[in-house]
């Protein structure tokens, strides 16, 4: 079946620093997402992504449809605080008409203060 | 928008028995998805509704679930009997429009099950 390989699996990093992390597949996506999870929620949709080659940014983040349309990474700037959680990236195709969602295994970001 | 609702937020039960879990999807969305989170396997779905009709359960991992959608705006997954095995987090999806390429899925917050 499909599988997204997320890397790094998690990071250290102090506040303010950038973070960077890509999603990998062998198989191709004509939408890419990326969510992030905080403690006891659901999912949340940062940024999604429907073009190969498409650079789109929200905020502090900025993510990238990879070309071969089996790839994209995610970059956080300046990191604070509240960006701490897990981050998931999903690749999306349609199935008898409707958008099924393939998951990382998703980036455990904590931050020190 | 209230956002997708699910119920109970946390359930605890014995193995054996019958657990139901609740979704009110977003009003005017058309499908319906179900999904596991457990440490070692991800975010795994479950079972997807369009229309409130079943279209994909091929990831319903036995006979023990089952999945509804009686109406549009509600469905129910069952565990039925339960098995420690099934504890997890469980969570419900749904996206507003099927067939369109910047269909977006939007989760709600979970239950989270502990079968002893």
């Amino acid at each position: 079946g499909q599988q997204l390989n997320q890397s790094p699996q998690s990071m250290f990093i102090q506040e303010g620093e950038d973070v960077s992390m890509n999603c990998t597949s062998s198989s191709i996506f004509n939408t890419w997402l990326w969510y992030k999870q905080d403690p006891g929620e659901g999912p949340v949709l940062l940024i999604a992504l429907y073009k190969a080659g498409e650079l789109t940014s929200n905020g502090r983040l900025t993510a990238q449809f990879g070309i071969t349309r089996k790839d994209s990474f995610l970059n956080i700037s300046a990191s604070i605080p509240s960006d701490v959680g897990i981050y998931f990236c999903a690749g999306q195709s349609e199935i008898q008409g409707a958008q099924k969602l393939v998951f990382g295994q998703g980036t455990r970001l904590t931050i020190n203060p | 928008d209230a956002g997708v609702i699910q119920s109970p937020r946390h359930e605890v039960t014995e193995m054996g028995q019958e657990v139901t879990l609740r979704c009110k999807p977003i009003s005017g969305h058309n499908s319906l998805f179900w999904y596991r989170q457990t440490m070692m396997r991800g975010l795994e779905l479950l079972i997807y509704f369009n229309n409130n009709v079943p279209i994909d359960d091929s990831g319903m991992p036995e006979d023990r679930f089952s999945a509804k959608m009686p109406n549009a705006s509600f469905s129910t997954l069952k565990i039925q009997p339960s098995e420690p095995r099934d504890s997890a987090v469980y969570f419900c999806a749904s996206s507003p429009r099927q067939g369109w390429v910047k269909n977006i899925q939007y989760f709600g917050a979970g239950t989270r099950l502990s079968v002893l």
